[in-house]
């Protein structure tokens, strides 16, 4: 089956502009989690989608940033406008039911914010 | 959150097996107990997990103290394809309602020589 899939896989943008990152889950997980790692820190949480529905978005670290996941399949990560400290890895992960001992996780996008 | 601990980094020689600690003393009864691995420009890669009991995969063999306050994760044959960041990371089973987002920490780096 196919896997998790993210792009870009590398994104360069300047200061005050947008970004819009997108993950395709394995087809049929109803679950889609986004994760994000900065500046060599830890990864950390962002936010839950069950199908189309935010579960849980206690990660999501300010206003700039914006989820989506309409029809309940792809999900978008927007962020605008992008400041330096955004930069980072961005990942996804899905999973069939919330209860899945495994999530599988896209290699990915890296955000470089000049 | 539950917190586990583990060393930063520990080396191993290809085709030994690595033993990979976990301490958990604050693990509630509900958590299970979840290995992820990171090779290098990859997403997070699901191992194994375990309640109470060893367990046993393809990839790994998950052995888990009676108390449940540490496990190891044991790689029977290491190769240089297993060098990688591996993150112990407790997760609640869901049946008390709670969400099911993954708080890593900052893993073992285990670097394996040829």
């Amino acid at each position: 089956e196919a896997g998790v899939t993210q792009f870009p896989s590398h994104s360069v943008i300047e200061k005050g502009q947008t970004v819009t990152l997108r993950c395709d889950p394995i087809s049929g997980h109803d679950n889609l989690y986004w994760y994000r790692r900065v500046m060599g820190k830890e990864i950390k949480f962002l936010l839950h989608f069950v199908k189309e529905s935010k579960q849980d978005e206690s990660g999501m670290p300010n206003n700039r940033f914006l989820a989506e996941r309409t029809g309940g399949t792809y999900s978008t990560l927007k962020v605008q406008p992008a400041e330096l400290e955004d930069s980072g890895v961005y990942f996804c992960a899905s999973s069939q039911f919330v209860t899945s001992m495994g999530y599988t996780f896209g290699s990915g996008t890296r955000l470089t914010v000049v | 959150d539950a917190k586990t601990t583990q060393p930063n980094s520990m080396e191993s020689n290809e085709e030994e097996p690595v033993h990979l600690p976990c301490n958990h003393s604050t693990i509630s009864g509900t958590d299970y107990i979840h290995w992820y691995r990171q090779l290098p420009s990859q997403g997070p890669e699901y191992v194994i997990h375990g309640l109470t009991s060893n367990v046993n995969n393809r990839m790994a063999s998950l052995a888990i103290a009676e108390d449940r306050k540490s496990s190891t994760l044991i790689l029977h044959r290491a190769t240089l394809r297993d060098a990688a960041v591996y993150y112990c990371i407790l997760r609640d089973d869901g049946s008390g309602g709670s969400n099911y987002k993954l708080t890593f920490g900052k893993g073992t780096l285990l670097t394996v020589n040829p």
